[in-house]
């Protein structure tokens, strides 16, 4: 089956921090990338929809210049939070979209610590 | 926008028994309802999903049902075990399966021995 890696899985670092996320489609080509935030005992919610080769759509409330996010390639698309601050420790989960009618699949998360 | 309510909150069941959770959606466009099952830090893996073209789907003990007119969708699970302890969302997209998803808020389901 399809398969999305996401890395790191777990960061843990000081505020005022960049952290990257990355997020690759292993088998197939994603030609739309879903970037989403799950506080604790929290739903996930949608922060940006990513197209390879343009740039993302943010959902409303979400700073476009604090969540930097690239879709470089059909396999592959980065989260960067800037500054990083406690109040962005969450886990961030990442989902690929390749075929049309195929449900999206999703990593397996990036736990972020803010200290 | 999509939004999506989820009930119960928190479910208790004994083991065997069936489970329900139901989800209402406000956009009349929406054609796409996945469920999720999520174990603690860990990815939300797709259990059964339905397209607004069918009324009912079942795999082995899960069930979804929808109701297009209402606007809701039901998750069922029968002869539950100890492993289907789990939070289990509800999701709706407006084009298919590869659009962006609006979540329902979840249910901490809990099966006794």
């Amino acid at each position: 089956g399809a398969v999305v890696s996401q890395h790191p899985s777990w960061v843990i670092c000081k505020s005022g921090t960049s952290v990257k996320i990355e997020c690759r489609s292993l088998d197939f080509q994603a030609t739309t990338m879903f970037w989403y935030r799950q506080f604790p005992k929290q739903s996930l919610m949608l922060m940006a929809t990513s197209n390879e080769g343009s740039k993302a759509t943010y959902e409303q409330g979400v700073e476009k210049d604090k969540f930097l996010i690239n879709h470089a390639s059909l396999t592959l698309s980065t989260l960067t939070v800037t500054s990083a601050h406690p109040e962005d420790s969450s886990f961030y989960i990442c989902s690929a979209s390749g075929v049309r009618n195929q449900p999206q699949h999703f990593g397996d998360g990036t736990r972020l610590s803010i200290l | 926008g999509e939004n999506v309510e989820q009930h119960p909150s928190t479910l208790s069941v004994q083991e065997g028994d069936s489970a329900v959770i139901k989800c209402t959606y406000s956009d009349s466009a929406s054609n796409y309802f996945p469920w999720y099952k999520q174990e603690l830090g860990k990815r939300p893996q797709l259990i059964i999903d339905i397209r607004s073209n069918v009324g009912e789907k079942k795999d082995q003990r899960i069930a979804v049902t929808l109701n297009k007119t209402a606007k809701h969708f039901s998750l069922h699970i029968t002869e539950t075990q100890p492993e289907d302890s789990a939070v289990y969302f509800c999701a709706a997209s407006g084009q298919g399966t590869a659009s962006k998803l609006t979540f329902g808020t979840g249910t901490r389901l809990q099966v006794t021995l």
